[in-house]
């Protein structure tokens, strides 16, 4: 099946600083892809709608000026959270589905934020 | 989005079959029921999803209530692998972003 890759798998920064997670379709153009946030012992939630080549959506609550969004090509989505803070640590996953509604998504393998 | 509800947790013993129940009451007639997993430390992974009738893959079964109301997952031989939280998931055809509730968790035993 289609497979979305998902880079770091894990990253530790020191307080203050950025970092940026990739998120690729490997065999199929997305147009859409999807960034969740899960804390740990919750479910996972939707933190915003990445469109290629268009802003993201993002979903209520979710700063957009810290969670940088960009979605530049048909197979790359990448978040970036800026001035991370302890707080942000959590799991972030990213999910990309076909065109078509009601198919299956596909989801990266996650990457853990822990931040210092 | 219409709301699903899941047991927390159910337990299971290894090689036996296992029957994941989600009520979904206030689904509508063009929601699909969507099951995933998610395994410790990873991402969801697709299970399967249906419409209106029963379907069959090669990871599980979905057994769909004739109302819709409910529907349930199969998993027909249990293994260690399978320790999981799972989730179901109505999607409707508008909107292609998943809502995932707290899901059950399945503990396989050996």
């Amino acid at each position: 099946g289609a497979v979305v890759s998902q880079h770091p798998s894990w990253v530790i920064c020191k307080s203050g600083t950025s970092v940026k997670i990739e998120c690729r379709s490997l065999d199929f153009q997305a147009t859409t892809m999807f960034w969740y946030r899960q804390f740990p012992k919750q479910s996972l939630m939707l933190m915003a709608t990445s469109n290629e080549g268009s802003k993201a959506t993002y979903e209520q609550g979710v700063e957009k000026d810290k969670f940088l969004i960009n979605h530049a090509s048909l197979t790359l989505s990448t978040l970036t959270v800026t001035s991370a803070h302890p707080e942000d640590s959590s799991f972030y996953i990213c999910s990309a589905s076909s065109r078509h509604p009601n198919t299956e998504a596909f989801f990266g393998q996650g990457t853990r934020l822990t931040v210092v | 989005d219409a709301k699903t509800t899941q047991p927390n947790s159910m337990e299971s013993n290894e090689e036996e079959p296992v029957h994941l129940p989600c009520n979904h009451s206030t689904i509508s007639g063009t929601d699909y029921i969507h099951w995933y997993r998610q395994l410790p430390s990873q991402g969801p992974e697709y299970v399967i999803h249906g419409l209106t009738s029963n379907v069959n893959n090669r990871m599980a079964s979905l057994a769909i209530a004739e109302d819709r109301k409910s529907s349930t997952l199969i998993l027909h031989r249990a293994t260690l692998r399978d320790a999981a939280v799972y989730y179901c998931i109505l999607t409707d055809t508008g909107r292609r972003a998943l809502t995932f509730g707290s899901g059950t968790r399945l503990q396989v035993q050996p």
